[in-house]
C-alpha cells in the first residue's frame, strides 16, 4: 500500500490567502485525523472523521479552519484567510477505525509544511 | 484531558550505547503508540503497545498500564536512531491520540 498521501508537501503563501491541504488515507481505513505540529504546542489534534463523518472537531482553532471528507478516499483542510501563526506542519493520519477500546493503530502521512508570510 | 509526560527531554549518546525513554500518562488508556520522527520530519510507527512487552530488532517497549507508564529501550544505538521519539495515547472515549512533548535523541559517531 502507498500509505497516507498528503499534498502539497510544502506550501508558502501570503497572509490573507486561502490554503487547501489534501489527504488520501490508506485504502480500507475508516478513520481519518488531521494533526498540527508547532514548536510551541507540539503535536495536537485538529479534527477526526469516522466513516466520512466529523466526530471531534474540538481542536479546530477557529472559524478560519474547515475540514471536509466528501468520500472515503479524500479529505481537505482549508484555512481562509491564512495568518502567519498558522505556520506549522500539518499531518494527516488514518486507521481502520475499529470500535473504541479495540486495537487501532494510526498511520501518519509525510505532512505538509505550511509557511504563511 | 489526559497528561502525557516524556523523559528525558534530550539525550545524547555515543554510537553503540543503550538507552531507556520513559512515558508517563495520567489516566487509563486504550491505545499507546511510540513514534520516531526522523530528521526529515516523518513520523514512523515503532510500536502499538497499550500493555505488555514487544520487541523489534534493537528496539523494545514495555507498557505497565496499571502503573500508567511505558518504556522504550534502544540497544546498540546507531546514528540513524537520531531524531525525536514521541509517545502518544488514546484514552477512554476519545479515538484521537494525545502526544507527549517528545525525547530528542542525538547519537554521535
Amino acid at each position: 500500500d502507498a500509505g497516507v498521501i498528503q499534498s502539497p508537501r510544502h506550501e508558502v503563501t501570503e497572509m490573507g490567502q486561502e490554503v487547501t491541504l489534501r489527504c488520501k488515507p490508506i485504502s480500507g481505513h475508516n478513520s481519518l485525523f488531521w494533526y498540527r505540529q508547532t514548536m510551541m504546542r507540539g503535536l495536537e489534534l485538529l479534527i477526526y472523521f469516522n466513516n466520512n463523518v466529523p466526530i471531534d472537531d474540538s481542536g479546530m482553532p477557529e472559524d478560519r479552519f474547515s475540514a471536509k471528507m466528501p468520500n472515503a478516499s479524500f479529505s481537505t483542510l482549508k484555512i481562509q484567510p491564512s495568518e502567519p501563526r498558522d505556520s506549522a506542519v500539518y499531518f494527516c493520519a488514518s486507521s481502520r477505525g475499529r470500535r473504541l477500546g479495540s486495537p487501532d493503530t494510526q498511520y501518519f502521512g509525510p505532512g505538509t509544511r505550511l509557511t504563511v508570510l | 484531558g489526559i497528561q502525557v509526560e516524556q523523559s528525558p527531554p534530550d539525550l545524547i549518546l555515543q554510537e553503540g550505547a543503550n538507552s531507556t525513554l520513559r512515558c508517563n500518562f495520567s489516566d487509563s488508556v486504550n491505545n499507546l503508540q511510540w513514534f520516531h520522527q526522523n530528521p526529515w520530519g516523518q513520523l514512523i510507527n515503532l510500536f502499538y503497545i497499550p500493555s505488555g512487552t514487544k520487541q523489534n530488532g534493537r528496539l523494545s517497549a514495555t507498557t505497565v498500564a496499571t502503573e500508567r507508564y511505558s518504556l522504550l529501550y534502544i540497544s546498540s544505538s546507531q546514528t540513524t536512531d537520531s531524531g525525536v521519539y514521541f509517545c502518544a495515547v488514546e484514552y477512554t472515549g476519545r479515538r484521537a491520540l494525545t502526544f507527549g512533548s517528545g525525547t530528542r535523541l542525538q547519537v554521535q559517531p
